[in-house]
């Protein structure tokens, strides 16, 4: 696509539902980044993507949260069981080269809020 | 201790005025450090990246990297209203992988 598309934008759920938010990137990028940014706060990176692979997962918070990019391209982030400290707006981001040029193209957020 | 810290701010410049902009961050290790740009209520977007010690320009804004005081700053230069906005510095070092570490950001605000 065109830029990274993320779905849904808005989400309102009860505490002790699940989640699942979705992140289209860029196509042809290789890596994938998920991040949790809470207001007035810098993205706190959760886990990342190169292709299907997920080298690195140590930002997840708990093992409530899980994410998925089986085929190389689109990915989700799940949340079980969410609570109020979940709430915050989730950005993916892609990159071609990511590591080597800096560029992270970022989606418009997916902004979860727990009742 | 953050991994990247700033000054949370809010860093008020008049119109024409100079804005600097300052990150530290701890691991030594760390090679590629990165400016982004986020606009309230947007997403961050890649101003400047800087990978060797001394400064980087880009039109009215420069990068200066001090890797043996573990500082990286950025100076923006003839600032502008439009420049308001949260800046998020960025790093990655070896010990991340490919792990961008973004700080919590400075919010600039430029006076007209």
């Amino acid at each position: 696509g065109a830029g990274v598309s993320q779905s849904p934008r808005y989400k309102v759920t009860k505490r002790g539902q699940d989640v699942t938010l979705r992140c289209d990137p860029i196509s042809s990028h290789a890596t994938l980044y998920w991040y949790q940014q809470a207001l007035g706060q810098g993205p706190e990176f959760l886990t990342y993507f190169n292709y299907e692979a997920q080298p690195d997962k140590s930002g997840l918070p708990s093992d409530r949260f899980s994410a998925e990019r089986p085929e190389g391209s689109i990915s989700t982030l799940t949340i079980q069981r969410t609570e109020q400290r979940d709430s915050a707006m989730y950005r993916c981001a892609s990159g071609s080269l990511a590591g080597v040029t800096g560029e992270l193209f970022f989606g418009e957020g997916s902004r979860l809020t727990v009742l | 201790q953050k991994e990247v810290e700033q000054n949370s701010g809010p860093l008020s410049v008049p119109e024409g005025a100079i804005a600097s902009l300052n990150c530290t961050y701890s691991d030594r290790g760390s090679q590629s450090f990165f400016w982004y740009r986020q606009y309230s209520g947007k997403s961050p977007e890649l101003i400047m990246s800087i990978y060797s010690n001394g400064d980087k320009e880009d039109g009215r804004f420069t990068a200066q990297l001090n890797k043996a005081s573990q500082y990286v700053s950025l100076l923006i230069r003839d600032s502008q209203p439009s420049d308001s906005a949260t800046y998020l510095c960025a790093v990655i070092s070896d010990n991340y992988g490919q792990n961008f570490v973004f700080g919590p950001g400075t919010r600039l605000s430029v006076l007209p």
